[in-house]
């Protein structure tokens, strides 16, 4: 299985401030690569697709970038709907498989 | 627009089995794959597996040989069924529809709420 290792675990950031979550694969997964945002108490909302394609709907303060095994996900000017947890998702081989997932809370 | 819901028991005791249900809307499950993916309580979530739109299966060998989905068309239905329970199977359940990626595999575009499921005696 391919091991999806997201970093940091938490992360608390100012209003206005821009974040940087990573994502490493533990073999290559050629760009095959999600990332949700999920608040608390919902499901998973899809944010990016193929590693860098921004969603339906989602602002475009939320960008991803990356290749091979490592890949990021930026958000601009952070605001206070962004309080959430983040999860990478590797669709390259089976079993598909999340990251550990990252924790933001505002500062 | 599309819509997906997850129904079932919320408890299921020990060693038992878990049937749960997708109703989908919006969408034809002949053109379109839904997966089921779980998450414990405060953890990640895990890819349990995936009907595709022509009927076939596949699924994450972890669970494999306890694990079978399966629908009903004309009802707009997914079905899960998960034999065995242990109390780590308590987990929120979701099913998802799955878009393409360049490899034909799956990133999850449409969600349901999700439906909680204890296992405990």
């Amino acid at each position: 299985d391919i091991q999806m290792t997201q970093s940091p675990a938490s992360l608390s950031a100012s209003l206005g401030e821009t974040v940087t979550i990573e994502c490493r694969a533990s073999e290559d997964i050629y760009s095959n690569l999600a990332w949700y945002q999920q608040k608390p108490g919902n499901s998973p909302q899809l944010l990016i697709y193929d590693a860098n394609s921004l969603a339906d709907g989602v602002p475009s303060r939320f960008s991803g970038s990356g290749s091979g095994t490592q890949y990021s996900l930026k958000i601009n000017s952070l605001q206070s709907e962004d309080v959430a947890s983040y999860f990478c998702q590797q669709y390259n081989n089976y079993p598909w498989t999340f990251g550990g997932g990252t924790k933001l809370e505002l500062k | 627009q599309v819509q997906l819901k997850e129904s079932g028991p919320g408890l299921v005791q020990p060693s038992q089995t878990l049937s749960l249900t997708c109703t989908v809307s919006g969408l034809s499950l002949t053109s379109n794959s839904v997966s089921w993916i779980r998450q414990p309580p405060g953890k990640g979530l895990e890819w349990m597996g995936v009907i595709w739109s022509n009927g076939g299966t596949d699924y994450n060998s972890a669970i494999k040989s306890r694990l079978s989905i399966s629908r009903d068309t004309s009802k707009s239905q997914v079905f899960l069924k998960m034999n065995s329970l242990q109390t780590e199977d308590t987990a929120m359940y979701f099913c998802a529809r799955g878009e393409y990626g360049y490899n034909y595999g799956n990133y999850f575009d449409y969600w349901g709420q999700g439906v909680m499921v204890t296992v405990s005696s």
